[in-house]
């Protein structure tokens, strides 16, 4: 059975850092690209950032570009987020997702993890 | 960025009746290979979103054959054919041909 678990949300300061994890098991993680996919409260879904499988290609939203770092460790089959710089506006559940191999939907995603951005 | 817009934002439906939620793209996403990445998605109260269809009109693993994708270029429609109350939930579009990837605003099935 495929499972994402995230962790690592919180309640953090503006301008300051915070670590989102996502453990991946019930499938051979370094196959899959991977991705993070996040929701303002009672507000949609929106793309965030995506790894390769291999970790070589990362892709990032504009607003994030140059703040987050998505990365991935194949050997422990987790996903990171590190979030730096952070605003009010980054406030939101954090999804992590899996993405298909060549049809690119986003077929598995964990439970998400709250990150609440204020002073 | 691509804009997709959900019509309805608001769906009221009773138990078995058939619905359709449209989804329309600001630029087509027909991509030099002849493909089109379209997907539909399903968030639950409380829940985590999930697949519904890939590629248009592909179902997702174990999702149930009442939902039907169909559509090409800017224009695309999910259809229930008899909904049923676990099918409550927000209905979100996604396109992924032109980055960045984004995901339309929504529709909302509730009860009549």
């Amino acid at each position: 059975e495929v499972q994402l678990v995230e962790s690592g949300g919180g309640l953090v300061q503006p301008g300051r850092s915070m670590k989102l994890s996502c453990a991946a098991s019930g499938f051979t993680f370094n196959n899959y690209d991977m991705a993070w996919v996040c929701q303002a409260p009672k507000k949609g879904l929106e793309w965030v950032a995506t790894i390769s499988y291999d970790g070589s290609s990362t892709y990032y939203r504009d607003s994030v570009k140059g703040r987050f770092t998505i990365s991935r460790d194949n050997a422990k089959s987790t996903l990171y987020l590190q979030m730096d710089s952070l605003r009010s506006e980054d406030t939101a559940t954090y999804y992590c997702a899996r993405t298909g191999i060549t049809t690119v939907e986003f077929d598995y995603w964990g439970q998400g993890v709250m990150v609440t951005v204020s002073s | 960025d691509v804009v997709l817009t959900q019509t309805p934002s608001t769906l009221s439906a009773t138990i078995g009746q058939s619905v359709s939620i449209s989804c329309r793209s600001s630029q087509s996403l027909l991509d030099s290979a002849g493909n089109t990445y379209l997907y539909w998605y399903l968030q639950r109260p409380g829940q985590s979103p999930q697949l519904l269809i890939y590629l248009v009109s592909n179902l997702g693993s174990g999702v149930p054959n009442r939902f039907s994708g169909s559509g090409s270029g800017t224009d695309f429609t999910l259809k229930i054919s008899g909904v049923e109350a676990e099918d409550l939930g927000v209905y979100y579009c996604m396109q992924a041909t032109h980055a960045p990837w984004t995901f339309g605003g929504g529709t909302k099935l509730e009860l009549k």
